[in-house]
């Protein structure tokens, strides 16, 4: 089984540019996250997305993060712009699809994000 | 959310068990403790869970009191490559919900 797949792995950016992240989680998963782990720190959950609709956005920073996952399967998060404190690692995870307990999360391999 | 306490580190001899300890006091009655671990470049990887039973599978055994305030995850014959940051993450209120701590930096020595 193919496991959750993440592109770029590594991105280097000026402050105020943009970017821009992909993931392909695993197939039959309809519910996908999206964590920004800081340097020494736990990832922290940013978007939570239930096939296509989102279900937890609360600690994204909407006024430059935005995510998307229009077809229910693949998803995008994109910083615009970005800022000196978004260096970090930004990971993807899936799971079958529960929303109200907690099941397995599977994770991708991440994107280094580091911002200059 | 119950809130977790775990060693900042730990180290443990190759071959030997490792234990690493949570407390999670405030857990309540009816949620689940996950253990997730994360090798150094890679994403958290699941380990076990349970409830109030132990449990244990191919990777580890979970220990976890009567009541329930605490728990144990044993690594019965550690290796090198479970040198990793260990995180005990009890199950929250709001539902399909991780959320970490600093977890417990386990470093196998041989």
């Amino acid at each position: 089984e193919a496991g959750v797949a993440q592109s770029p792995r590594y991105k280097i950016i000026e402050k105020r540019q943009s970017v821009a992240f992909w993931c392909n989680p695993i197939s039959g998963h309809a519910t996908l996250y999206w964590y920004q782990q800081i340097l020494g720190q736990g990832p922290k959950l940013l978007i939570q997305f239930q096939n296509n609709g989102v279900v937890d956005d609360s600690q994204l920073p909407k006024d430059r993060f935005s995510a998307e996952r229009l077809k229910g399967v693949d998803s995008t998060l994109k910083i615009q712009p970005a800022k000196l404190e978004d260096s970090a690692v930004y990971l993807c995870a899936s799971s079958l699809g529960g929303v109200r307990r907690m099941e397995t999360q599977y994770f991708g391999p991440g994107t280094r994000l580091l911002v200059l | 959310d119950a809130k977790t306490t775990q060693p900042t580190s730990m180290d443990c001899a190759e071959g030997r068990a490792a234990n690493l300890p949570c407390n999670h006091s405030t857990i309540s009655g009816n949620e689940y403790v996950y253990w997730y671990r994360q090798i150094h470049s890679q994403g958290p990887q699941y380990i076990i869970h349970g409830l109030k039973n132990n449990e244990t599978n191919e990777m580890a055994s979970l220990i976890i009191t009567e009541d329930r305030k605490s728990s144990t995850l044993i690594l019965p014959h550690a290796t090198l490559r479970d040198t990793a940051v260990y995180y005990c993450i009890p199950e929250g209120k709001y539902g399909n919900k991780l959320v970490f701590g600093a977890g417990t930096i386990l470093r196998v020595k041989s």
